[in-house]
């Protein structure tokens, strides 16, 4: 079965910093992999997907991820955060035998951004 | 483009009642997925529609249903509520073509509260 582990719960940067997301993912196959932001009491953004090819990935606002199979991570990063970027982070694996339009989500992890 | 739209966005309901839910997709989407999220499970998957049949089921009781529409707009309906019910549901919708069917799109979602 599909699992995804967010390890971190909360992470506290300072804006301006640089900032990092762990994922990692359990699946058989080629998973296909997603970043999606959530910002309080709204729905999910798509930020990046990796489907296949090219395993950095660049996404919306300034976010990349990249694909590590050796590692099973989808790790997110960005380059230097601002305020706006506080919100819920979700990774998500889609694909599989049983994946008709349904997503793994990892737990989440909430980012605050300190001035 | 239309987003996801889903209707309505807040309600209150009291144990023992039934409540329905509306999602509508991005023009062109034919397939509609719904999950549950709440601080302590997450998000989890519910069901998942296409072309008016329900193609994948996640681990909720009968008191959980669904339907799509021929215009691919879908309703889920919940009876019998109870207090663990109180969550935030998200439908999302996405665009059968290959793997792309796996990269969903958000609503804002419906907040439901059961007292």
């Amino acid at each position: 079965a599909q699992s995804v582990t967010q390890p971190d719960i909360h992470i506290t940067v300072s804006e301006g910093a640089s900032l990092e997301l762990r994922c990692n993912y359990s699946y058989g196959a080629t998973p296909y992999l997603f970043w999606y932001v959530q910002s309080p009491g709204q729905g999910l953004q798509l930020l990046l997907k990796y489907f296949s090819g090219d395993t950095l990935v660049q996404g919306i606002k300034g976010f990349e991820a990249e694909f590590k199979r050796s590692q099973s991570s989808f790790n997110l990063r960005k380059p230097s955060v601002h305020w706006s970027d506080a919100a819920e982070y979700f990774c998500a694996v889609g694909g599989g035998t049983d994946s008709w339009g349904k997503l793994q989500f990892g737990a989440g992890t909430q980012v605050v951004v300190t001035p | 483009k239309a987003g996801v739209t889903q209707t309505p966005r807040y309600l209150i309901k009291t144990r023992g009642q039934q409540v329905t839910l509306s999602c509508s997709p991005i023009s062109g989407h034919r397939s509609v997925s719904w999950y549950q999220q709440t601080p302590g499970q997450g998000l989890q998957f519910l069901f998942e529609y296409f072309s008016e049949t329900q193609r994948n089921k996640g681990n909720f009781p009968g008191r959980f249903s669904g339907r799509q529409f021929s215009n691919s707009r879908s309703e889920m309906n919940v009876s019998t509520l109870e207090l663990g019910d109180s969550a935030l549901y998200l439908c999302a919708s996405s665009f059968e073509a290959g793997a792309s069917y796996n990269e969903q799109f958000f609503g804002p979602g419906t907040r439901l509260t059961v007292l």
